[in-house]
Formats: C-alpha cells, sequence, structure tokens
C-alpha cells in the first residue's frame, strides 16, 4: 500500500465550475502525477512533480492546473469544467527514480 | 517505446496456473517489461518488471524469452481476486511516467 487517498471518489458538477481533486500520501515521495482514463484511451497523464513547487504539463494539460504546496498534497483543479472532462482521475507516486508507478483509486468526475 | 500485443481475454480455473502472454517483438536493449493489473473501479496496481532475467516476487512471475520479443505473466494459484484486466507495457525504466496502457488482457478466474 503507497499510502495514497484520493478525495473525493466521487463528483458530479456542472459545466462552468471550478473543481478541484486532492491527491494525498503519507510517506514523503517525491514523484507525484495525476491521470485520467477514458475508454478507448487508456491513461493519459495531466500533470506531474517532482517535488514542492516543482511541476509541469503531462500530454493532456489544457483546461487543468496543479499546485503542490506541501510535500503530501497534490491538487488537480479544472479551472472551469466541461463535458470532455468527465473522466476517471488517478493520482499516482514514484518511490524512486527507476521505480514503477503506485496509482491510488481513483476520483470519478462527472461534468453534466 | 515498443509496441505490446495482449490477447482481449483470458480465463483461468481458480487454484490453476495463469499464464498471460505479451508480445513485443519491437523491444529495444533499455527497454524494461512492466506488467499491471486493474481490477474494476480500482487504480492500476503494479505487478512486476523486468529486463531480461526471469523475475519472481510475491505476486506473480515474470518470463522473459531469451530474443525478449515476448514474455509471460504467471499467477501461479489463481484466486477469483485475480480477475482483472492485465497489462503488459514496455518502457524505460528512467521513464517511467508516461505509462501507455494499452487495452490489456481481461482475465476471468472461474470457480
Amino acid at each position: 500500500d503507497a499510502g495514497i487517498t484520493q478525495s473525493p471518489r466521487h463528483k458530479v458538477t456542472e459545466t462552468g465550475t471550478p473543481v478541484t481533486l486532492r491527491c494525498h500520501q503519507t510517506e514523503n515521495h517525491r514523484y507525484m502525477y495525476w491521470y485520467r482514463q477514458d475508454p478507448g484511451h487508456g491513461l493519459r497523464l495531466i500533470h506531474y512533480s517532482y517535488g514542492v513547487k516543482d511541476t509541469d504539463k503531462g500530454e493532456v494539460s489544457d483546461g487543468y492546473s496543479v499546485s503542490r504546496s506541501k510535500t503530501e498534497d497534490f491538487l488537480l483543479t479544472l479551472e472551469s469544467a466541461t463535458s470532455s472532462q468527465t473522466s476517471v482521475y488517478f493520482c499516482a507516486i514514484r518511490v524512486g527514480e527507476n521505480s514503477p508507478l503506485h496509482f491510488g483509486n481513483g476520483t470519478r468526475l462527472t461534468v453534466t | 517505446d515498443a509496441k505490446t500485443t495482449q490477447p482481449t481475454s483470458m480465463d483461468c480455473a481458480e487454484g490453476r496456473a495463469a499464464n498471460l502472454p505479451c508480445n513485443h517483438s519491437t523491444i529495444s536493449g533499455n527497454e524494461y517489461v512492466y506488467w499491471y493489473r486493474q481490477i474494476h473501479s480500482q487504480g492500476p496496481q503494479y505487478i512486476i518488471h523486468g529486463l531480461k532475467n526471469n523475475e519472481t516476487n510475491e505476486m506473480a512471475s515474470l518470463i522473459i524469452t531469451e530474443d525478449r520479443k515476448s514474455s509471460t505473466l504467471i499467477l501461479p494459484h489463481a484466486t477469483l481476486r485475480d480477475t482483472a484486466v492485465y497489462y503488459c507495457i514496455v518502457r524505460r525504466s528512467y521513464n517511467t511516467d508516461k505509462l501507455i496502457f494499452g487495452t490489456g488482457t481481461r482475465l476471468q478466474v472461474f470457480p
């Protein structure tokens, strides 16, 4: 168990509203990631972080921002939610530079 | 990164070994083979990875052919809880961020 908690687990929101998803880890790992999973697309990287205040964009970052003010928390914000952002969002951590990813249990977001 | 090919689905009787194949004929010398699985409604779970030698851990064994063009994940005594989608991924170890999961193999373990 990599000690990853995602919140909320489920959320329904309306188009145009901002939404923030939280990823919390208990073991002070440096590397954290946000992915989304959609049918036919597999897992796609949104943003990632290599430490406090050190973040970068992944392959599908448009419409998303992140913040990491503490090692244990990595926040994903949908600035103005759209229906195309309806998805399952997974947070992941990496223990070391050459170690595999470990994922949280996901947040299912529905934008109506 | 090398592309992988896996069967769409497989069945296995509970208590028997589940052998999940993966073809990665274009793998290059510095690319590792990773296996993950995803049980319905949960996040992907790391299982095992290897470069060229066979590997074993508490969850599974990974057998990689000598030419490294294919591999087999072995669950030695499958249980109903092993029912999941299994993904074979080829990736350079230092770049495990951008995992491309593909469609995987849906393993159904039956009583």
